[in-house]
C-alpha cells in the first residue's frame, strides 16, 4: 500500500535560518497536501499541490511537488518563532490520504 | 460557519472499557474521517465515512468501529480498551472526502487516556 515518509523527524532551527522538510511517497500521487499543527492544536491545512513540478509560495514558505509526483518539499526561509509546530505532508491517491509522520520544528531565539 | 466539533475533549477510561467519541462536521460536509495521533507516529488513518457508508478503512483491529448518521455527524467506538489506545483522536471533514482534491478540516480532537 501507499506509504509516505517524511524527513527529518525533528528540526531545531536558529531564528532567522532556513530549513527544508522532505516528503516521499512509495507510489505516484494525485496530489499532495501540507498541514501545520501548532503545539496543543490540531492540523490546519496549508496548501495543496496537484501538478507535476508545481511550486507554490506562501510568504516565507515554498512548497514544491516533484516531477514524478512522488515527492515534495517545504522550505521555510528566515525562520520565526511563529513557525514552531509539526508540519505534515499528506499524499493522496485515488482512494485515500496518507499522512507522513511529520517534522517537528523548534526555534532557538 | 462553525468548525468541526469533537466531544468530549478529554476522556479517561480503564482497560477493558469501551468508549464512544463524537464528531460534528462543518455544515455541508458529507465526509468524515478519523485519525489516531500518538507522539512520533503521525496521523494514522482509521476510517472514512461518506453518506452514512464506510468508504475507506485503515489497518486497525475490529475493536475500532464507527458510523455516520444522516446529518453527517459521526461516532467512533473503541471496545475492550487497551493501554496502547491512549492517543489523540482527530476527526476531519471535507465536502466529498478521500481521494479527491479536497482539503481536510480537523476538529480539536479527543484526548483519550487509558489507565
Amino acid at each position: 500500500g501507499q506509504q509516505v515518509m517524511q524527513i527529518p523527524q525533528y528540526q531545531h532551527v536558529q531564528e532567522g535560518e532556513d530549513f527544508t522538510t522532505y516528503c516521499n511517497s512509495s507510489t505516484t500521487l494525485s496530489n499532495i497536501q501540507w498541514y501545520k499543527q501548532r503545539p496543543g492544536g490540531h492540523p490546519v491545512f496549508l496548501i495543496q499541490l496537484v501538478k507535476s513540478g508545481e511550486v507554490k509560495k506562501q510568504k516565507r514558505l515554498t512548497f514544491q511537488f516533484g516531477e514524478a509526483k512522488k515527492n515534495s518539499s517545504l522550505h521555510i526561509t528566515a525562520t520565526q518563532t511563529t513557525d514552531v509546530g509539526t508540519y505534515f505532508c499528506a499524499g493522496a491517491d485515488d482512494y485515500k490520504l496518507s499522512f507522513g509522520a511529520g517534522t517537528t520544528v523548534t526555534v532557538r531565539a | 460557519k462553525a468548525g468541526v466539533t469533537q466531544t468530549p475533549r478529554y476522556l479517561i477510561k480503564t482497560r477493558g472499557q469501551q468508549v464512544t467519541l463524537s464528531c460534528s462536521p462543518i455544515s455541508g460536509h458529507r465526509s468524515v474521517s478519523w485519525y489516531q495521533q500518538t507522539p512520533g507516529q503521525g496521523l494514522q488513518f482509521l476510517f472514512e465515512y461518506f453518506s452514512e457508508t464506510q468508504r475507506n478503512k485503515g489497518n486497525f483491529p475490529g475493536r475500532f468501529s464507527g458510523r455516520q448518521f444522516s446529518n453527517s455527524r459521526s461516532e467512533m467506538n473503541v471496545s475492550t480498551l487497551e493501554l496502547g489506545d491512549s492517543a489523540l483522536y482527530l476527526c476531519a471533514s471535507s465536502r466529498q472526502g478521500e481521494g479527491t482534491n479536497e482539503k481536510l478540516f480537523f476538529g480539536s480532537g479527543t484526548q483519550l487516556s487509558v489507565l
